[in-house]
């Protein structure tokens, strides 16, 4: 079966460069939801899409912003880098706009600030 | 807002049974997950839980208490690929995100 897809895997940038992160969620789900997760650390929720709108929005620096496309796929475009951007990006996918149902990771993109 | 809390590690014999606790607080519930989490992977989904009781899946069982903010995962006949990270994530009502705890690593020894 089909799962969340998150390109790259890995990312090395230098401090005040600028990323993109791209997340391709499974077929027929409509949320898009953004995870970082520092070492050692749970996963901090970013922000969320819903039907290309944004739905919600957490901890999420004003350097990032993110969206999410006519094809559902979602972006976060992360600027100004700084060393504790490093960490590991999520984006899980689910259905109908919730999590009344379960969700899916990706495998995650680890973005590394030198 | 959300508030989770859970212990940090545990580590059990391959066989054993152990429980993951995790209290939380919420302003709404909409339902609570637990996740299995190995280093450096994606958080697998475990089990769901929105009414009070226990839901049981093979190995892995989970509790809710609403009333009291609780819940537990209860991992049966560990195996040595159970060692990971385990996490709960707590779904408010109203909004779109989950919010997870620190996570509970288990350490499973022969």
């Amino acid at each position: 079966a089909a799962g969340v897809i998150q390109s790259p895997r890995h990312l090395i940038k230098e401090k005040r460069e600028t990323a993109t992160l791209k997340c391709y969620p499974i077929p027929r789900h409509d949320t898009v939801y953004w995870y970082q997760q520092g070492p050692g650390q749970d996963p901090q929720f970013l922000i969320s899409f819903y039907e290309k709108m944004q739905s919600d929005k957490g901890s999420i620096p004003d350097r990032f912003s993110a969206q999410q496309f006519s094809d559902y796929h979602s972006e976060l475009n992360m600027s100004s880098l700084e060393l504790g951007d490093s960490a590991l990006y999520f984006c899980a996918s689910s259905q109908q706009g919730g999590w009344s149902t379960e969700a899916f990771f990706g495998q995650g993109t680890r973005l590394t600030v030198v | 807002g959300q508030n989770i809390d859970q212990p940090t590690e545990m580590t059990a014999t391959e066989g054993a049974i152990v429980q993951i606790n995790c209290t939380y607080q919420t302003s709404g519930f909409n339902g609570l997950f637990w996740y299995q989490q190995h280093a450096g992977e994606a958080p697998t989904f475990l089990s769901y839980n929105v009414l009070d009781g226990l839901e049981e899946k093979g190995r892995f069982s989970s509790f809710l208490s609403r009333s009291k903010g609780y819940s537990y995962l209860l991992l049966k006949e560990l195996q040595m690929k159970d060692s990971a990270s385990y996490l709960c994530a707590v779904s408010g009502y109203g909004n779109n995100r989950l919010a997870f705890g620190k996570g509970n690593q288990v350490v499973v020894i022969p």
